[in-house]
């Protein structure tokens, strides 16, 4: 694998499940995010890891949940979502999340569904 | 707060045809990057192209290149001799050179190139 891998690509769960996606990123990177792309609104950033630390959290709602256990992989762990919550959820990762040179690489996205 | 915005939801060029997309800022920072992104049909978010604030020289990339007005806040993208490959949504992106690596971006233009 390489670059940025998402998991799964495609969820369909209902608003008293539990479920959590994944991304791992291959590139040696320092930094991950947390993007959720709505139909009727602009990329909005969710959340930001740089060295496993958070260093950002955009006002997210506690239903969701993000978890660094390493620089490779992050997670975002959902439960008792709203219909309002069905969206792309893309991952990316760049060198560290301290240099705005840095590029961000993304990954394919999980299409979520909330029924 | 950072705006960004994107005025031209859908456009189509045809093919070996040259289009200029549209997008424009808001923002009180001096210091700052502007970046265009591609996302093609059901695949991954990939940089085009990315311009310093502090850069008169207008960024160019191959057949992409953008028109960077800082006194107007406008920063648009012209593909040269459009490719059907070039079909994608394209977003225009912020980042604050003091805020780390966080990208606000726009709500997207749907861009079709036809045969």
């Amino acid at each position: 694998e390489t670059g940025v891998t998402q998991t799964p690509r495609h969820l369909v769960m209902g608003m008293t499940n539990k479920k959590s996606l994944k991304c791992e990123q291959h590139l040696g990177h320092n930094a991950m995010y947390w993007y959720k792309q709505s139909a009727k609104k602009p990329l909005e950033l969710m959340f930001v890891y740089n060295f496993k630390e958070q260093t950002e959290n955009n006002s997210v709602p506690s239903r969701f949940s993000p978890e660094c256990p390493n620089s490779s992989h992050l997670f975002l762990h959902l439960h008792t979502l709203q219909p309002e919550d069905s969206a792309l959820y893309l991952c990316a990762s760049s060198q560290d999340s301290g240099d705005p040179y840095n590029e961000q690489f993304f990954g394919p996205g999980t299409r979520l569904t909330v029924l | 707060a950072q705006t960004v915005t994107q005025s031209q939801p859908e456009m189509s060029v045809q093919e070996a045809e040259t289009v200029t997309l549209s997008c424009t800022y808001d923002t009180s920072e001096n210091n700052y990057y502007l970046f265009w992104y591609k996302q093609p049909p059901s695949r991954q978010m990939i940089l085009v192209i990315r311009q310093e604030a502090y850069k008169q020289q207008n960024a160019t990339e191959n057949r992409f290149s953008v028109n960077f007005q800082k006194a107007a806040k406008s920063f648009s993208l012209k593909i040269s001799d459009s490719q059907l490959g070039d079909t994608a949504m394209y977003f225009c992106a912020f980042m604050n050179n003091n805020a780390g690596n966080m990208l606000t971006f726009g709500g997207g233009t749907r861009l079709m190139v036809k045969p």
